[in-house]
């Protein structure tokens, strides 16, 4: 079955500096690749996702890679907030078109 | 504006007792799914269903049970809680595979066993 590995666990960043989180993934079949965002006391949100057939998605301060050979995609967040503080998590579908989760990164925006 | 709404947001209870959680979606989906997140983060998939009638038992081993008798709605049910079962427990719903645009997660219940 499909395996989502992310990294790092936790990520301490400068306001203003980027951050990146990484994940792989082992399903080649795997299709569909969203990030969500998890605010204190809130469910997940979507914040972007990425297809198969597309190398790379932006949207304002965020942009998502994907690698299909190398089977990862990374979430990049440029000019960092103390908004962006937040759990992130990584997603692939599996072959039930379920998805995976990865474990979440803690992101900490320091003022 | 949350269309997957989740109640109660939080819910402290006595050991031994029954509780369901509650979980409405107004946005037609015929999949849905129950997470439970620990603090560690992860996101445990413990039930999901793709349709009214069905439902199947996911990743996470659980004592909890779910039914799907109506499409919009999916309730969790402990039918005798124990301080092993507190968790924070997130409702998510999604389209079908031909349109699949990722999970809608509610807000989530709080759930503490005493």
């Amino acid at each position: 079955g499909e395996n989502v590995e992310q990294h790092p666990s936790t990520l301490s960043v400068q306001e203003g500096d980027s951050a990146v989180i990484k994940c792989t993934y082992s399903d080649s079949a795997s299709n569909y690749f969203p990030w969500y965002k998890q605010e204190l006391g809130k469910g997940p949100q979507l914040i972007i996702d990425i297809r198969s057939n597309v190398g790379e998605k932006k949207d304002q301060r965020i942009a998502v890679t994907l690698n299909k050979t190398a089977k990862h995609f990374s979430l990049h967040i440029t000019e960092t907030q103390p908004e962006d503080s937040a759990v992130y998590f990584c997603a692939a579908t599996d072959s039930w078109g379920k998805l995976q989760f990865g474990a979440g990164t803690q992101v900490v925006v320091t003022p | 504006e949350a269309d997957i709404y989740q109640t109660p947001r939080y819910l402290v209870i006595g050991t031994g007792k029954k509780i369901t959680l509650e979980c409405s979606q107004t946005m037609g989906h015929d999949k849905m799914y129950w997470y439970q997140q620990d603090p560690g983060m992860e996101l445990h998939l413990i039930h999901y269903s793709y349709g009214v009638n069905s439902t199947e038992k996911g990743d996470l081993s659980s004592e909890s049970t779910v039914s799907r008798i109506r499409t919009e709605h999916f309730p969790l049910t402990l039918e005798s809680a124990r301080p092993s079962h507190t968790s924070q427990y997130l409702c998510a719903s999604s389209e079908s595979t031909a349109n699949f645009d990722g999970y809608t997660f509610g807000s989530g219940t709080r759930l503490t066993v005493v």
